[in-house]
């Protein structure tokens, strides 16, 4: 069986504040995570993925999740929000199924 | 490179109506996936093909049949459409059913029954 669970499905931040979505998960085997960017009306957008190569994966857009399998989480990180970095974040785990399963989203606000 | 292309892009239904999404990719994948998506749920998975002339049920097929006639198409099916049914439909696409792979998705499609 495998899951995700990401909580919280509002944050708020204001423009340059530090952005953390939190994702963790569930899998019986090794997983491979991912974390997609949906902008408003549009489709889902890989930003990053776990392989296995490296723990700490940087994506598009400053984006950065680091993977921690003692915790078995994969948050979603940036240093510094813009405005442009409004949209919902899904995080996103196959564990060998052929088809990934997805979380319920995390829509982020940017405040000015 | 158009990626994946969904078609139509919104459509409304009356209850009990019948309609087919389309979906194709020009990437020469293997997978194919047709997700819905529905506030606070994410996306979940409908039915899913490994390759052309297979399809599997995913997570939440009950009123949903697809077909997977050529290796770029993959059609999606509503016999007796339901206010259920209302939803964003999302297709996607993918190399592989490795781990590893990313799927690609399409603009999506707005589906009102009423």
């Amino acid at each position: 069986a495998q899951s995700v669970t990401q909580l919280g499905s509002h944050v708020s931040v204001s423009e340059g504040a530090l952005v953390l979505l939190r994702c963790n998960y569930s899998s019986s085997v090794p997983p491979y995570l991912f974390w997609y960017v949906q902008y408003p009306n549009q489709g889902l957008q890989l930003l990053l993925k776990y392989t296995s190569a490296a723990t700490l994966v940087k994506g598009i857009n400053g984006f950065e999740a680091e993977f921690k399998k003692s915790e078995t989480s994969f948050h979603l990180t940036k240093p510094s929000a813009h405005m442009s970095d409004a949209a919902e974040y899904f995080c996103a785990v196959n564990g060998g199924r052929r088809a990934l399963t997805f979380g319920s989203g995390t829509r982020l606000q940017v405040q000015p | 490179n158009a990626g994946v292309t969904q078609t139509p892009k919104f459509r409304v239904l009356k209850t009990g109506q019948s309609m087919t999404l389309l979906c194709a990719q020009d990437m020469n994948h293997e997978y194919m996936y047709w997700y819905r998506q529905d506030p606070g749920m994410g996306l979940r998975l409908i039915h899913y093909s490994v390759g052309e002339g297979t399809t599997a049920k995913g997570e939440v097929p009950d009123g949903y049949n697809v077909s997977r006639l050529k290796k770029q198409n993959f059609l999606l099916g509503l016999e007796s459409a339901a206010p259920s049914q209302t939803s964003v439909y999302f297709c996607a696409s993918s190399y592989s059913g490795g781990g590893w792979t990313e799927a690609f998705f399409g603009q999506g499609t707005r589906l009102t029954v009423v």
